[in-house]
């Protein structure tokens, strides 16, 4: 079996500060690697994806994404984090089939 | 997601009552996921569709809840009996099968057993 962790539930930052949010999957085969964010109120969006070939993913509005397969680990990045980052985020793993698993979710929160 | 809905949006329902939720996806999306996705929780698996393949509905909680998909395009998660732990959030997403797998969400339907 496989899973998904998101070793913070809730991340507070200050705006303008660089954030790390962390995602650590285990699986013994290929995978691929997901990040969503749910803005309040609002549904599911795709932020960026690991498919394959280069391990740094950059996805919308900054965030960016390393894939490290030794550590199992695909954790997502913003340089300098701004109040409309303010949303939940959620890393998903899919194996080589239908199979996909999300994380419980970090709730990022960005204040002044 | 664009082109996703989901209707109700919203739904009270009393216990043991059955409730039945439609998604619409986009067209050409063969794919297609229903999540749950509880108070503070993230999205946990109900079932899949693909083309014209037998789902999967290895995540689907217990017989009272089933769902089916016709002609490829509408789905609908069907909820017998409705029990109170029940309530939650109820995802459709739309996905593509090959190449990048991504899954588009729709906006959900929001599940009240009283």
């Amino acid at each position: 079996a496989q899973s998904v962790t998101q070793l913070d539930s809730q991340v507070p930052v200050f705006e303008e500060a660089p954030v790390e949010l962390r995602c650590n999957y285990s699986s013994s085969v290929s995978v691929y690697l997901f990040w969503y964010v749910q803005y309040p109120n609002q549904g599911l969006q795709l932020l960026l994806k690991y498919l394959s070939g280069s391990t740094l993913v950059k996805g919308i509005n900054g965030f960016e994404a390393e894939f490290n397969k030794s550590q199992t680990s695909f954790h997502l990045r913003k340089p300098s984090v701004h109040i409309s980052d303010t949303a939940e985020y959620f890393c998903a793993v899919r194996l080589n089939n239908n199979d996909m698993r999300f994380g419980a979710g970090t709730r990022l929160t960005v204040k002044p | 997601g664009a082109g996703v809905s989901q209707s109700p949006s919203n739904k009270v329902t009393e216990k043991g009552k059955d409730v039945e939720l439609r998604c619409d996806p986009i067209s050409g999306h063969t794919a297609l996921y229903w999540y749950r996705q509880s108070l503070g929780q993230g999205l946990e698996f109900l079932i899949y569709f693909q083309g014209n393949s037998a789902p999967d509905k290895s995540g689907l909680p217990s017989d009272r809840f089933s769902a089916e998909r016709t002609g490829g395009s509408v789905s609908t998660l069907t909820i017998q009996r409705t029990q109170q732990e029940d309530s939650a959030v109820y995802l459709c997403a739309p996905a593509e099968a090959g190449g990048s797998y991504e899954q588009y969400f729709g906006p959900g339907t929001r599940l009240t057993v009283t």
